[in-house]
């Protein structure tokens, strides 16, 4: 079966360390997300792409980065410059209008 | 602002006790009003998208209807794995980053 997966489950990141969380999609998806989702907030989006070599931030950019190399691949870098990076993080595809997105299963991340 | 709030926070049922969950959106021009599902420490699952106001799907135990203000997630007969929290969303929004506006989830626990 199709789907999204992303690893490891759960990362934990010393403070000052740059951690990279990985996002795979079998889906031929064109368009893919992150989010992050914190307790008593709604899903943020952090960074999206529509194609291959090409991505755009979104509302919580700051701190982030990512690339696009393959339509499959997604990886989302947290870096230092994130202050609060411990958070719930959820890469998605897009797949059309009447279905919204596909989820991954998520990547817990602890700053410890 | 576009915003979505749901309501209640929690819901706590017996097994068997049917209730509803609201999500209300204030957004000029309803594009899509989705419904999907999360289990702890995992990634939303689609459940539904409603377009129009009147309009209804139904799965299994849960039914979602739309009006123009708001979108109800009835549930007849709950079991406890109706557990989770179910989470609404409106859009996709302006441009091609088919980003959604999130509720903040209702957290459902039925009691056997």
């Amino acid at each position: 079966d199709g789907g999204i997966t992303q690893s490891p489950k759960y990362l934990f990141r010393k403070e000052g360390q740059n951690v990279t969380l990985s996002c795979e999609q079998n889906l031929n998806h064109d368009a893919m997300y992150w989010y992050r989702q914190d307790p008593g907030q709604g899903l943020r989006l952090i960074y999206y792409s529509q194609i291959v070599n090409d991505f755009q931030k979104g509302d919580i950019a700051e701190g982030y980065s990512v690339s696009r190399e393959k339509k499959e691949s997604f990886p989302l870098t947290v870096t230092s410059a994130q202050k609060n990076p411990t958070a719930f993080y959820l890469c998605a595809s897009w797949k059309d209008r009447a279905y919204g997105y596909t989820f991954g299963s998520g990547t817990r991340l602890t700053v410890v | 602002e576009d915003q979505v709030t749901q309501s209640p926070e929690a819901l706590r049922l017996q097994e068997g006790e049917s209730s509803s969950l609201n999500c209300s959106y204030t957004v000029s021009g309803l594009r899509g009003l989705f419904w999907y599902r999360q289990d702890p420490g995992k990634g939303p699952e689609f459940l539904f998208t409603l377009y129009s106001a009147g309009e209804e799907k139904e799965k299994e135990r849960l039914k979602a209807t739309l009006t123009k203000k708001e979108s109800f997630l009835h549930i007849t007969a709950p079991k406890p794995e109706d557990s989770a929290t179910y989470l609404c969303a409106e859009g996709p929004h302006a441009g091609n980053n088919r980003k959604l506006i999130w509720g903040l989830g209702t957290s459902l626990a039925v009691n056997p």
